[in-house]
């Protein structure tokens, strides 16, 4: 069974530039999670989709992130205009459905560098 | 709200030695804990984790973690250290309501030949 891949794995942008991230998920896995990890600290939860709508985002800077998840499967996050605080590694997760979201399963991470 | 207390923010032993991870959590409901590994560059893959019946939880790789509730603990251990288990590893509990994650600070397991 493939795993969530991520592209791109790492990526240098400079301040005020927007950058994108892709997500594949797991085959059939309805949820999707979008996580920030910041140099030495623990993931942080950014948004939460079911399928293609949106369950938790309250943690998502609205004012320069945005994420979608169009068909339920695929999703990008997007960073518009990117801030030095930024830099961190973008990391997406899915699982089966709320039922069975504790099992989440992480791709790779995206490492973001702001200058 | 649920939160995690990772107490270390780097452990070290030496190859063969104990390895013992703290974590301690506040939940207002019934916990659900895990344990993640993130090795360099890397996603984090579960170690184990906890939901309902035996508070002795068995994992990958010979870790094994035990909910204790009255200390609201659930710390990671195994026997005898490998090189290769050097890696950050990060306590989580699942959130009430959406059943997202919240994760502790991490702890740098590193392991001296």
């Amino acid at each position: 069974e493939a795993g969530v891949a991520q592209s791109p794995r790492y990526k240098i942008i400079e301040k005020r530039q927007s950058v994108a991230f892709w997500c594949n998920p797991i085959s059939g896995h309805a949820t999707l999670y979008w996580y920030q990890q910041i140099l030495g600290q623990g993931p942080k939860l950014l948004i939460q989709f079911q399928n293609n709508g949106v369950v938790d985002d309250s943690q998502l800077p609205k004012d320069r992130f945005s994420a979608e998840r169009l068909k339920g499967v695929d999703s990008t996050l997007k960073i518009q205009p990117a801030k030095l605080e930024d830099s961190a590694v973008y990391l997406c997760a899915s699982s089966e459905g709320q039922a069975h979201s504790y099992e989440q399963y992480f791709g790779p991470g995206t490492r973001l560098t702001v200058t | 709200a649920q939160s995690v207390t990772q107490l270390g923010s780097h452990v070290s032993v030496s190859e063969g030695a104990l390895v013992l991870l703290r974590c301690n959590y506040s939940s207002s409901v019934p916990p659900y804990l895990f344990w993640y590994v993130q090795y360099p560059n890397q996603g984090l893959q579960l170690l184990l984790k906890y939901t309902t019946g035996a508070t002795l939880v068995k994992g990958i790789n010979g870790f094994e973690a035990e909910f204790k509730k009255s200390e609201t603990s659930f710390h990671l251990t195994k026997p005898s250290a490998h090189m290769s288990d050097a890696a950050e590893y990060f306590c989580a509990v699942l959130n009430s309501g959406y059943s997202t994650l919240t994760f502790g600070k991490g702890t740098m397991l590193l392991v001296s030949p």
